[in-house]
């Protein structure tokens, strides 16, 4: 067990809706950040907080957003959804952001159908 | 752009079958990498982090190395718990806060009674 806790695990909707996914992160990091693992592209970098604040962005679309809460749990939300969002949504966190592993949760499973 | 590449995509083993997996990159500047092991339908788990050519760090049937342009694990004698997808990501140098791994697609290892 990482100590990450996402949910839900599983989620269904169909296109053109919007979801939340929530995160939190293991107890004492300050850092989380999202991911997105679909079949044929790995594990692709959304977006990472430290203590509230964004500070990177990777291939995050626009119809998605995130933000990082005071008690540190993270919020990812997705909208306007279409049937290539269906994915895996991987949460992560880490102490400090230089050379810590991050330590993952086991995801959301998201279907848009 | 950074790049990693995973090879092979998948590997089948006999159990007690020594193997090693590929993990090479290239990126502007390192400063180390990441192992790890998922399984399915489940978030990834940190195995190792190096951080120098040269160096190596090892957990029961596994060992990391890492030259200036790839990194190996080597897998010995692999029983079917070994089974699982083997990630590496590199986190290469970035401005302050901003920690951004980069996945490579992994490697998908079978290991056989």
């Amino acid at each position: 067990d990482s100590g990450v806790t996402q949910t839900p695990k599983h989620l269904i909707t169909a296109t053109g809706q919007r979801v939340t996914l929530r995160c939190s992160p293991r107890s004492g990091d300050l850092s989380v950040y999202w991911y997105q693992q679909s079949l044929d592209q790995g594990l692709q970098f959304l977006i990472q907080y430290y203590n509230g604040e964004e500070r990177a962005k990777g291939n995050i679309l626009e119809r998605f957003s995130a933000q990082q809460f005071p008690d540190l749990h993270s919020e990812l939300n997705l909208s306007s959804l279409e049937l290539g969002d269906s994915a895996l949504y991987f949460c992560a966190s880490s102490f400090r952001t230089d050379n810590s592993p991050l330590h993952f949760g086991n995801g959301t499973r998201l279907t848009v159908t | 752009e950074d790049q990693v590449t995973q090879s092979p995509e998948a590997l089948r083993l006999q159990e007690g079958e020594s193997s090693s997996l590929n993990c090479s990159y290239t990126v502007s500047g390192l400063r180390g990498l990441f192992w790890y092991r998922q399984d399915p339908g489940k978030g990834p788990e940190f195995l190792f982090t190096l951080y120098s050519a040269g160096e190596e760090k090892e957990k029961e049937r596994l060992k990391a190395t890492l030259t200036k342009k790839e990194s190996f694990l080597h897998i010995t004698a692999p029983k079917p718990e070994d089974s699982a997808t083997y990630l590496c990501a590199f986190f290469p140098y970035s401005g302050a806060g901003s920690y951004q791994l980069t996945f490579g697609k992994g490697t998908k290892l079978s290991v056989i009674p």
